[in-house]
């Protein structure tokens, strides 16, 4: 089945505990993104990677950070979590979004993210 | 800053009614714009993704308009069922950025 996946999809920690949450896809994709949504905000790009090896910033980077060593799997780190940070967190991916044929973005399940 | 907009933020309608609502970008460097359904604790779905001037896409008893001149894409949805309950969400791409800017969506509850 065709998918992307998260972990945890909740997690409870306190200030200053690096974590990561994974994301991987099963779908050969070479688009993958990270966002957050915020009551009121809608969601909002963290990062995002076009390839293996390239990843750039969105719109909310700081306090994350990402890497992309192989296509499928797409991990989102936060080094000193904060407050701040408590969001519901998506990940997705697609082949072009933004390049002809325009594919669709496909998204993972939410991750939950209380930080104390 | 590219700003994406919808209207209204929420919609309560009963079941037969039809709807639509808006969604507004820049009309400059438009290069697509996508419209996703998302239903309370699950994870956002595609509906369209659409490119140019004049398109109008359908789905079932959902449709969408494009506007890439004056900046706005619509979306219908025909005779509401309770299903159709959900936020919809539009997103924006420019061809000057590889991201997309989402609107915060438009909730819509339908009553039976």
């Amino acid at each position: 089945e065709a998918q992307v996946t998260q972990n945890p999809r909740y997690l409870i920690t306190v200030t200053g505990k690096k974590l990561t949450v994974t994301c991987s896809q099963n779908m050969n994709h070479e688009y993958m993104s990270w966002y957050r949504q915020d009551p009121g905000l809608g969601l909002r790009q963290i990062y995002y990677s076009m390839n293996v090896e390239v990843t750039d910033k969105g719109d909310v980077p700081e306090g994350y950070k990402v890497s992309r060593k192989e296509k499928r799997n797409f991990p989102l780190i936060l080094e000193s979590p904060s407050p701040n940070q408590t969001s519901l967190y998506f990940c997705a991916s697609s082949l072009r979004p933004l390049s002809p044929p325009y594919n669709e973005q496909f998204f993972g399940p939410g991750t939950r993210l209380t930080v104390l | 800053i590219l700003n994406v907009e919808q209207s209204p933020q929420s919609l309560h309608v009963q079941e037969g009614d039809s709807t639509n609502f808006t969604c507004s970008f820049p009309s400059s460097n438009f290069y697509a714009l996508h419209w996703y359904r998302w239903e309370t604790a699950k994870s956002p779905e595609a509906l369209f993704v659409m490119t140019l001037n004049g398109d109008e896409k359908k789905k079932g008893r959902i449709s969408a308009t494009l506007n890439t001149k004056e900046g706005y894409s619509y979306l219908y949805i025909k005779g509401s069922q309770p299903e159709d309950s959900a936020t919809y969400l539009c997103a924006f791409g420019s061809y000057n950025t590889d991201k997309l800017i989402f609107g915060t969506g438009t909730r819509l509850q339908v009553f039976p």
